[in-house]
């Protein structure tokens, strides 16, 4: 059973282009959790959606990020116009439904020149 | 609203020697409470989890912690710290399956 995939593993975007960050939960999850770490410092929530739905988005800045988790298909965390403050450690985790469990995937790392 | 206090932000001990590493929590209503730990460069790796029953968790590698709730902690424990013990340990709360809360995170050094 493979664990939570996230790709790419390292982005390099230049200041104002967009990233996006792709997120495959483990097999049989229907949860997912977006987190983001900033150099030296802990996991901050972002957003919690299920299939086709956002569940809780109150970690999420209110402009530019958005994410989705389609029927079919990973969950995507999208970031336009990128700034140097995104520069960032993007993890993603899964969990089975009711579940307190969340499994991590291996980050994403943002890089913004 | 709910918080993760990780007081140390480095942990010191000799290989061998019984290592701690303080987690306490705020919160309203009953506490999930959780240990990770992140090696370089890597994801989060799930430790041990305390939602409810015995106040004592054993988790992977030899890890255990113990849940107080008159004192909100959460502390981490090993009796013989290894070596490869040395990396970056999250404590988090949640309070239903929903976001956890992390702390800033300790970093342990097991010396040899």
């Amino acid at each position: 059973n493979a664990g939570v995939m996230q790709n790419p593993r390292h982005l390099v975007r230049r200041r104002g282009q967009e990233a996006r960050l792709r997120c495959s939960p483990m097999k049989g999850h229907s949860h997912v959790y977006w987190y983001r770490q900033l150099p030296e410092e802990g996991l901050k929530f972002m957003v919690y959606l299920q299939k086709e739905n956002i569940i809780d988005e109150s970690g999420m800045p209110k402009e530019r990020f958005s994410a989705e988790f389609p029927k079919e298909g990973p969950s995507i965390l999208r970031i336009q116009q990128v700034v140097r403050g995104d520069s960032a450690a993007y993890f993603c985790a899964s969990s089975p439904f009711d579940s307190y469990e969340q499994y991590f995937g291996p980050g994403t790392r943002l890089t913004v020149t | 609203a709910q918080s993760v206090a990780q007081p140390e932000d480095q942990v010191n001990v000799a290989e061998g020697n019984p290592l701690t590493v303080k987690c306490t929590y705020s919160v309203s209503g009953n506490p999930y409470l959780f240990w990770y730990v992140q090696y370089p460069n890597r994801g989060l790796q799930f430790l041990l989890k305390y939602i409810t029953g015995d106040n004592l968790v054993k988790g992977s590698y030899g890890f255990e912690a113990e849940f107080n709730k008159s004192q909100t902690s959460f502390h981490l424990k090993k009796p013989s710290a290894l070596v490869s013990d040395s990396a970056l340990y999250f404590c988090a709360v949640s309070v239903n399956t929903d976001k956890l809360i992390f702390g800033t995170g300790t970093r342990l050094q097991v010396f040899p």
